[in-house]
């Protein structure tokens, strides 16, 4: 049973378009986090909520927009795709707040925007 | 902020040959530390950290890394590399208190049979 599960896998969509990513996680963590990872693999954190608050917001174009209905989910939002958005979005968790604590990540979500 | 360094994208290594991965950080007060791997079209997942404790940490998959604050590094090493570590290899920092977990860039490791 997959500990954080995130949806679709795979995105490709057109310029100017909308497009949604699902995020589950099943560990109880009450802590969860979007982060990108660009073409040359560098991991950069866009969000993080707590318990459904938001707590981190990097600085990431307004057209992105996290939403946690319940402490176990966490979806992203995106509006008027442009092509520098083509990346890998993580995913992950962690048990809560604060600096030492493990993250555990989901498969990744690799969105293409031609 | 803190930040981490990681220098040299791409390593190569023989099977067989000692894995050493460079990892030297920034941070004004005590650091948590971490190394994850990534393999190929997976998520990342975490081989080990240093919060405090034992300055020298043993992870999963025969790794380990010493903490050394004369330093600033928390080097990763593997005395025997397998074809299987071939991944890719983040060094991350945080600091009690800040939910930000900073990487850094990468190491893309190779292993030559």
């Amino acid at each position: 049973d997959t500990a954080v599960s995130q949806t679709p896998k795979y995105l490709v969509t057109q310029m100017g378009n909308d497009k949604s990513i699902k995020c589950e996680q099943n560990l109880g963590h009450d802590t969860m986090y979007w982060y990108k990872q660009d073409s040359k693999k560098f991991l950069k954190i866009m969000f993080s909520y707590n318990n459904k608050e938001l707590i981190i917001n990097e600085t990431v174009p307004n057209r992105f927009s996290p939403k946690s209905p319940d402490k176990a989910h966490l979806n992203l939002h995106i509006n008027s795709l442009e092509l520098g958005d083509s990346a890998v979005y993580f995913c992950a968790s962690s048990l809560q707040l604060g600096g030492a604590g493990e993250l555990f990540f989901g498969e990744g979500s690799r969105l293409t925007v031609l | 902020a803190q930040s981490v360094t990681q220098l040299g994208s791409h390593v190569s290594v023989s099977e067989g040959a000692l894995v050493l991965l460079r990892c030297n950080y920034s941070s004004s007060v005590p650091p948590y530390l971490f190394w994850y791997v990534q393999y190929p079209n997976q998520g990342l997942q975490l081989l080990l950290k240093y919060t405090s404790a034992a300055t020298l940490v043993k992870g999963i998959n025969g790794f380990e890394a010493e903490f050394k604050k004369s330093e600033t590094s928390f080097h990763l090493t593997k005395p025997s590399a397998h074809m299987s570590d071939a991944a890719e290899y983040f060094c991350a920092v945080s600091v009690q208190g800040n939910n930000r977990l900073a990487f850094g860039k990468g190491n893309q490791v190779v292993v030559i049979p």
